[in-house]
């Protein structure tokens, strides 16, 4: 079984370009997350969808990041426009809750450059 | 809020027990995990343990969860090199994972 694909891996943009970023998770899964992971820390949470629906963006900066999962499965992240800051490894991870438990599986993530 | 605790590095010689430790605060928890995350690589789930247990063993890991005292542990016997790499530990809450900043284990030949 796939696992959960993002593209691209990489991605070097100068800023205040417009960056997007991928996501197909592992089939079945409902629930589909976007992370973000800053150096030498944990992945946060940015946004959960369930199904096409977000249900948490709560700590999405929406003034310049937007996501979509128009058919409740492959989702898209955006940023415009992009700040040095931004720079950091954005992850996508999709659980689908089974008994007790929705455990999260993760992407390899897109490592984002902002020059 | 939640938070999560964790040391930040730990070396160990290859076939020594390596243990990985963790302190959480959100008593409501319900599951807690162990992700592995090698150099430019997504998260790697090792393991998880449901709240009302204390102990899971998995081949070569061991969970220990201390509920009064909200400590995690990850134990990994006979360490390899290939063991090498971030280890995180996260709690979830009502429906979100909280990480904490991840251990680096380091196994020297």
């Amino acid at each position: 079984e796939a696992g959960v694909v993002q593209s691209p891996r990489y991605k070097i943009i100068e800023k205040k370009q417009p960056v997007a970023f991928w996501c197909n998770p592992i089939s079945g899964h409902n629930t589909l997350y976007w992370y973000l992971q800053n150096l030498g820390q944990g992945p946060e949470l940015l946004i959960r969808y369930e199904n096409e629906e977000a249900v948490d963006d709560s700590q999405l900066p929406k003034d310049r990041f937007s996501a979509e999962r128009l058919k409740g499965v492959d989702s898209t992240l955006k940023i415009q426009p992009a700040e040095l800051g931004d720079s950091a490894v954005y992850l996508c991870a999709s659980s689908q809750r089974t008994g007790g438990t929705d455990t999260q599986y993760f992407g390899p993530g897109t490592r984002l450059t902002v020059l | 809020g939640e938070d999560v605790e964790q040391s930040l590095f730990l070396s160990v010689r290859e076939g020594d027990s390596s243990v990985i430790n963790c302190t959480y605060t959100d008593s409501s928890s319900t599951y807690l995990y162990w992700y592995k995350q090698e150099p430019g690589a997504g998260l790697q789930l090792l393991t998880y343990i449901f709240s009302n247990m204390d102990m899971k063993q998995d081949q070569r890991l061991t969970v220990l969860l201390n509920k009064k005292d909200k400590h995690l542990s990850l134990r990994i016997a006979d360490t390899q090199t290939g063991d090498s790499a971030i280890y995180f530990c996260a709690e979830k809450g009502y429906s979100t994972l909280t990480f904490g900043k991840g251990t680096m284990l380091l196994v020297s030949p």
